[in-house]
């Protein structure tokens, strides 16, 4: 089973649809947690982390569920320029930063 | 502005033949890494360093040298190239190796072996 374990997609979706993702982690004493948007060959930029109440950031929410071990990403009002791939990213270690990357869920929103 | 600089962006090169790819940050950052980048395969640490004089190995170290004798430079050295090197680089910074610090990428490099 893979450390962290995401769906490839794609995800078509028309604009100003809703859209969410869950990724799944199997180290259950992984401490921190983050989305990471990438676009196609250029450099992953963070888009959040992830606390353990929720976070919301304009259009983007993200949630942790420790008890199942998934977090997910739910995108709102989905525009052209959301058009990416998004990176589930976890740290695996305790207190210092090993971080396990997520193959990536790719998102296309059309118009 | 605060950056990741990698170069260099694309590279061809054939086996055997001796490359260094550099990385530079400006933001005074203590901790530095690399990943490869393959499809199916997500990001993967090759090496990284917590601070001057610091390195430690990655997931996938085999192949691959690096040095930090300054704060700011991170170079990856690919002494004997192979073919299963073939993909795509990028080094990242952060300020410390915190478990939630921020990390901040180069544009990549694009390495094909033939």
């Amino acid at each position: 089973r893979k450390e962290v374990e995401q769906d490839p997609g794609p995800f078509n979706v028309p604009e100003g649809a809703t859209v969410a993702f869950n990724c799944t982690y199997s180290n259950s004493a992984s401490q921190s947690f983050f989305w990471y948007r990438q676009d196609c060959r250029k450099e992953p930029k963070l888009l959040m982390s992830v606390y353990s109440s929720g976070n919301e950031d304009g259009r983007f929410t993200a949630q942790l569920n420790r008890a199942s071990q998934y977090i997910s990403l739910l995108i709102r009002d989905s525009k052209l320029s959301d058009s990416a791939t998004y990176l589930c990213v976890v740290n695996t270690a305790t207190g210092f930063q090993k971080l396990v990357f997520g193959t990536g869920t790719r998102l296309l929103v059309s118009p | 502005e605060a950056q990741v600089t990698q170069n260099p962006r694309y590279l061809i090169t054939v086996t055997g033949k001796k490359l260094t790819v550099t990385c530079s940050q400006n933001m005074n950052h203590e901790y530095m890494s690399w990943y490869r980048q393959d499809p199916g395969l997500g990001l993967r640490q090759i090496y990284y360093s917590m601070n001057v004089e610091v390195t430690d190995k990655g997931d996938v170290p085999e192949g691959y040298k690096v040095s930090r004798k300054e704060k700011r430079n991170f170079p990856l050295i690919l002494e004997s190239p192979s073919p299963n090197q073939t993909s795509l680089y990028f080094c990242a910074s952060s300020l410390l190796q915190g478990i939630n610090e921020k990390l901040f990428f180069g544009s990549g490099t694009q390495l094909s072996v033939l």
